[in-house]
C-alpha cells in the first residue's frame, strides 16, 4: 500500500513566522507533489505543485522535494492567521496513472 | 466561468436505498476522480475516469460505481447504502495528462 505520512498536529506559530510543514511518501517512483490548503467546511484548495528536486518559490509559498529522501515541505512565509487551514500533501502513484494518494493533513494554526 | 459543481451539497439518506451523487465540469477535463473524506482517514481515492466509457476503481471502491457518457459528468452511485459511507464527497477533475485535480464544493452524505 502506497502511503504519504505527514504529522497531524496541529502546528501553531504566531503572525509573520515562518510555518514548515513536511510530508513523506512511500513510492519511491511518485514523480509528481502537491500541496493542497484545505478551510474547515469547505473542498481543498492546489496551491503548489513541483516536479524535480529543489525549491519552487511562489509568493509566500516555497515547495521543497527531496527524492532521494522521499521527502517534500512547504515552508509558509510571514505566516498570517488567514493562513490557518489544514495542508494536505498528494503525491501520484504509478499504479494510478495521473490519480493522487493523499496524507491526512496538518492543521495549521496561525495566532495574531 | 468555468468550474465544477456538486449536487446535491446535503443529503440524508436511509439504509439500503440507492444514492446517486452527481459531478459536473464545465473544464472539459478528461480525467474526473471521486474522493471521501472522513476524520482519521484524510481523502481516499473511490472511482475515476480518463475519458468517456472509461472507469477505473480506486482504493475504496466496494459498495460504489460509476459510468461516464459524456465529457462533463462523472456520478457517483451507492448501490445499497451503508452507515459506513456516510462521509463527505469530493468530486475532482484534471486536463489529460495533467496531475492537477481541481475540486468540487462537495457533497455531505449521511445515513441513518
Amino acid at each position: 500500500q502506497k502511503e504519504v505520512e505527514q504529522n497531524s498536529g496541529p502546528l501553531s506559530v504566531p503572525e509573520g513566522a515562518i510555518a514548515s510543514l513536511n510530508c513523506t511518501y512511500s513510492d519511491r517512483v511518485s514523480q509528481s507533489f502537491f500541496w493542497y490548503r484545505q478551510y474547515s467546511g469547505k473542498s481543498p484548495e492546489l496551491i503548489m505543485s513541483i516536479y524535480s528536486n529543489g525549491d519552487k518559490e511562489d509568493g509566500r509559498f516555497t515547495a521543497q522535494l527531496n527524492k532521494a529522501s522521499q521527502y517534500v515541505s512547504l515552508l509558509i512565509r510571514d505566516s498570517q492567521p488567514s493562513d490557518s487551514a489544514t495542508y494536505l500533501c498528494a503525491v501520484t502513484v504509478l499504479q494510478a496513472g495521473t490519480a493522487l494518494i493523499f496524507g491526512k493533513g496538518t492543521t495549521l494554526s496561525v495566532s495574531s | 466561468d468555468a468550474e465544477i459543481t456538486q449536487s446535491p451539497r446535503h443529503k440524508i439518506t436511509e439504509t439500503g436505498r440507492q444514492v446517486t451523487l452527481a459531478c459536473h465540469q464545465t473544464w472539459n477535463h478528461n480525467n474526473m476522480f471521486w474522493y471521501r473524506q472522513d476524520l482519521g482517514h484524510g481523502l481516499r481515492l473511490i472511482h475515476y475516469s480518463y475519458g468517456v466509457h472509461d472507469t477505473n476503481k480506486g482504493e475504496v471502491s466496494d459498495g460504489y460505481s460509476v459510468s461516464r457518457s459524456n465529457t462533463e459528468d462523472l456520478p457517483l452511485t451507492l448501490e445499497s447504502a451503508a452507515s459506513s459511507q456516510t462521509s463527505v464527497y469530493f468530486c475532482a477533475s484534471s486536463e489529460s495528462y495533467s496531475h492537477e485535480q481541481y475540486f468540487g464544493p462537495g457533497t455531505r452524505l449521511t445515513v441513518t
